[in-house]
């Protein structure tokens, strides 16, 4: 059975103040690892995916990195308007299934 | 930029009653979902439908839900006997077909559905 689990549950972080997410996971193949976005009452928008390990990904001021066994998604002098709920999927080799970790809440403030 | 519409945001329904959750994907995507997320739980798969009819379904997806591509541009998902643990909401989302983990599922906003 395909696992996610995350950490933190939640991070409280200051303008500016860089850190990383974690994102653990168990599945038999990986067609791909997610990262989404989630606001509060929206749904999930899509920040990147992930294939292999080693792989890295950068848009603005996040970073989403890639190993056998976990990913990090890394923010850099972070801003309130990042401030949203962390998703973490992976999806199995020949399934259209994502399965979602609980997430991370972000709170950045100014 | 496209996106995935649902309607309605919000509904309210009696335990017992049917519910049909709507939702427009992208014009050009082939693959519908619907997902569910109980409040402070994690979101959970339904359903993937392509080339109309389901290619997967979790066991969440049992003889109570159904869905549904009445015509060219909905898509549907009805709930025949409501339960009060069915209250969630529900998000519809689309991919493209050869493309879709480059690309990821676009979300709707989703339905709130709560069973009173």
């Amino acid at each position: 059975e395909d696992q996610v689990t995350q950490s933190p549950e939640a991070l409280r972080l200051q303008e500016g103040e860089s850190s990383s997410l974690n994102c653990s996971y168990t599945v038999s193949g990986l067609r791909g690892l997610f990262w989404y976005r989630q606001d509060p009452g929206k749904g999930p928008e899509f920040l990147f995916t992930l294939y292999s390990a080693g792989e890295e990904k950068e848009k603005e001021r996040l970073k989403a990195t890639l190993t056998k066994k976990e990913s990090f998604l890394h923010i850099t002098a972070p801003k309130p308007e990042d401030s949203a709920t962390y998703l973490c999927a992976v999806q199995n080799t020949g399934r259209r299934a994502l399965t979602f970790g609980s997430g991370t809440r972000l709170q950045v403030q100014p | 930029e496209p996106e995935v519409t649902q309607t309605p945001s919000h509904q309210v329904t009696q335990m017992g009653q049917e519910v049909i959750l709507r939702c427009v994907p992208i014009s050009n995507h082939l693959y519908f979902y619907w997902y569910r997320q109980i409040l402070g739980q994690k979101v959970e798969f339904l359903v993937s439908f392509y080339n109309n009819e389901i290619s997967e379904k979790s066991e969440i997806f049992d003889d109570q839900f159904s869905v549904e591509r009445p015509d060219g541009s909905n898509f549907t998902l009805k709930i025949r006997s409501t339960k009060l643990e069915d209250s969630a909401m529900y998000f519809c989302a689309s991919s493209e077909y050869v493309r879709d983990s480059h690309y990821g599922y676009t979300f709707g906003s989703g339905t709130r559905l709560t069973v009173v």
